[in-house]
Order: C-alpha cells, then structure tokens, then sequence
C-alpha cells in the first residue's frame, strides 16, 4: 500500500463544472497536509494547506480533511481550462521531516 | 522576489562523469531538500538538510551526495552518474520543515547516457 495515493486519471470535467479531486494516507498521525498544482514540465506550486478536519476555502479553491477516514480532498469550483494540471496531494506523516507525496492526478478541463 | 534557483536546468552527461547541480534559495529557510520525479513514482525525496551542517537521507539517495556549509545552497552530488539516475530534480525550500509550506525551484531535467 502506498502511503499516499491518488489516481492518476485523467479526470475530465468540462468548464464551469466542479472538479473534486481525492486522495487516501495511510499514517493516521498525519498532522499537515498541503495539495500542490503542477503544470507540465514546471515546478510544483502550492494552492492549498489544511491541518484540522473540515473544509478550507481559497477562491474557487476547497480542501477537506477527514483524519477518521484518512482523506483529504480538493474541489475546484468554476473549472477553468487553465486549470487543467496535475495535482499533487502532499503529506507530512508522524516523526518524519518530509513530505510524502502522492503520484498526482491529472486534471483536463475541456473548454 | 522570493525565490529557489536551480542550476543548469538541463544537462546531458556520460556515465561515470561527475556533476554538481545548485540550488540556492533568498528566503533564509532553515529547511532544504532534493526531490527526483519520475513518471508514475511522483516525487520522492532523495536528501533533506534541518540547517547548516545538518543532512539526512530522503527515501532514495543511493548515487546522491548533498552538503549544506551555507544556509542559502544545498548543493547535489552525483559522483558517479548511472542511466538511471536521469531524471527531473527539483530542490525545495520551506521555514520549519514539513509543516510549511515548501517552495520549490525551477527543476533541472537531467539525462545520464
């Protein structure tokens, strides 16, 4: 089992809807959790952190965190094509000094 | 501006021959740390460093050396470059480690024939 899992994707939604994007953890001291937006052949950029269960809203941007199920998700509402990107689910786990990523979801927005 | 700067950002090189990558970052972060990217494996860290002088293997480091005399560089280290170390290697930067946020540099895309 991986420690921090995503599917890969694509997701497709079309633009304006709302894309919701999932990813599971397996350490339940989890204690920070951070959803990075990454465009094809650049750097990772950091759209969202949570620490506490529920929901974080940034714009168009929501991050939930469920520490009981061990879930964290991103919603993005308004979809844009230029959202379209792979998104990264980050984890820091328990006594360790790094984050773990996830292998990230592609996101396609269809115009 | 706030910013990590990675160098060269491409680079093809031979087995065998050795080669530094830089990375230096402006916004006096004590934590620093190399990833590599591969498709399908994401990120995975390869060394971190807590502050000067401080360094710790990542989940991969095997054929990686790093050192941290200054605060602002953490450079990367392949003494010995093997085809499968080519890769796409970001260097990142956060204040206090994993709890905040990390800013990460511009990527160097590297290729080992």
């Amino acid at each position: 089992q991986k420690e921090v899992e995503q599917n890969s994707g694509p997701l497709s939604v079309p633009e304006g809807a709302i894309a919701s994007l999932n990813c599971t953890y397996s350490d339940r001291g989890s204690q920070s959790f951070f959803w990075y937006r990454q465009y094809s052949g650049k750097s990772p950029e950091l759209i969202m952190s949570i620490y506490s269960n529920g929901d974080k809203e940034d714009g168009r941007f929501t991050a939930q965190l469920n520490k009981a199920s061990q879930y964290v998700s991103l919603l993005i509402r308004d979809s844009q094509p230029s959202d379209s990107a792979t998104y990264l689910c980050a984890v820091q786990h328990t006594g360790r000094r790094a984050l773990t990523f996830g292998s990230g979801t592609r996101l396609q927005v269809q115009p | 501006e706030a910013q990590v700067t990675q160098n060269p950002r491409y680079l093809i090189t031979v087995t065998g021959k050795k080669l530094t990558v830089t990375c230096s970052q402006n916004m006096n972060h004590e934590y620093m740390s190399w990833y590599r990217q591969d498709p399908g494996l994401g990120l995975r860290q390869i060394y971190y460093s807590m502050n000067v002088e401080v360094t710790d293997k990542g989940d991969v480091p095997e054929g990686y050396k790093v050192s941290r005399k200054e605060k602002r560089n953490f450079p990367l280290i392949l003494e010995s470059p093997s085809p499968n170390q080519t890769s796409l290697y970001f260097c990142a930067s956060s204040l206090k480690g994993a709890i905040t946020e990390a800013f990460f540099g511009q990527g160097t895309r590297l290729t080992v024939v």
